[in-house]
């Protein structure tokens, strides 16, 4: 079955960049429509972050508009996140997911997720 | 704060039934198909319900799902201590362009 990875630093410097990657195995990542990123302050509920199609197409949040760049690589089945600019807001875990392949678009659902990995902002 | 708005939490005793609203509006919930999401602390979350009640291979029955309007209801019926977990909402927001989560719902199962 599918399965997803996250890997990155688990510590970034205020002001400074979070970059995280999706390795995704078990299947394609040209197979579904839309890999998404989320993310989850400790305590609180999750935030949808962005989603690029396996075509390079994206859609981020607006709220983060501007700090955000997803990217995919599909020669290495990957999918990757870049954040810049990051303050303690920042500070989260940051999950990777698959919308499921009969979703063209919106949030219909989304599996599998990837465990998870916390990255903290801070010096 | 989020934009589908969820009960902090709920609890019942073991073997009842349980219901978990979710609430937003006609650009999201009204708009869009409704996913359900559990999740046990620490650990990633897992897919309950997509496409408004439609439930992935290996989901008992006990869990189901409805929409009406610009509201979305999760049930859980034979409630088990395995279910205690945070169970969170999703869905599209047209005005946003965006998906959005509820702030999630604490299951306590006494």
């Amino acid at each position: 079955q599918v399965q997803l990875q996250e890997s990155g630093p688990g510590l970034v410097e205020p002001s400074g960049t979070l970059s995280l990657t999706c390795a995704v195995s078990g299947d394609s990542i040209s197979r579904a429509n839309w890999w998404i990123w989320v993310r989850q302050p400790p305590g609180k509920g999750p935030e949808w972050i962005g989603e690029v199609s396996p075509g390079g197409t994206t859609n981020y949040n607006p709220s983060l508009e501007g700090r955000v760049t997803i990217s995919v690589a599909k020669s290495s089945n990957q999918f990757s996140l870049r954040l810049t600019s990051v303050t303690a807001a920042d500070t989260a875990a940051y999950y990777c997911a698959r919308q499921l392949p009969s979703c063209s678009n919106g949030l219909c659902g989304v599996d599998p997720w990837g465990q998870g990995t916390l990255v903290t902002v801070s010096s | 704060q989020s934009v589908l708005t969820q009960p902090p939490s709920v609890s019942a005793a073991p073997g009842q039934k349980v219901t978990i609203s979710c609430s937003g509006s006609i650009s999201n919930i009204g708009s869009h198909y409704v996913s359900w999401y559990q999740q046990v602390p620490g650990t990633a979350p897992k897919l309950l319900i997509y496409d408004n009640y439609k439930r992935p291979s290996g989901i008992p029955d006990r869990f189901s799902a409805s929409k009406s309007g610009a509201s979305a209801t999760l049930g859980i019926t034979g409630l088990q201590t395995g279910d205690e977990a945070d169970y969170f909402c999703g869905t599209w927001d047209r005005g946003l362009s965006a998906g959005v989560f509820g702030g999630g719902t604490k299951l306590t199962v006494l």
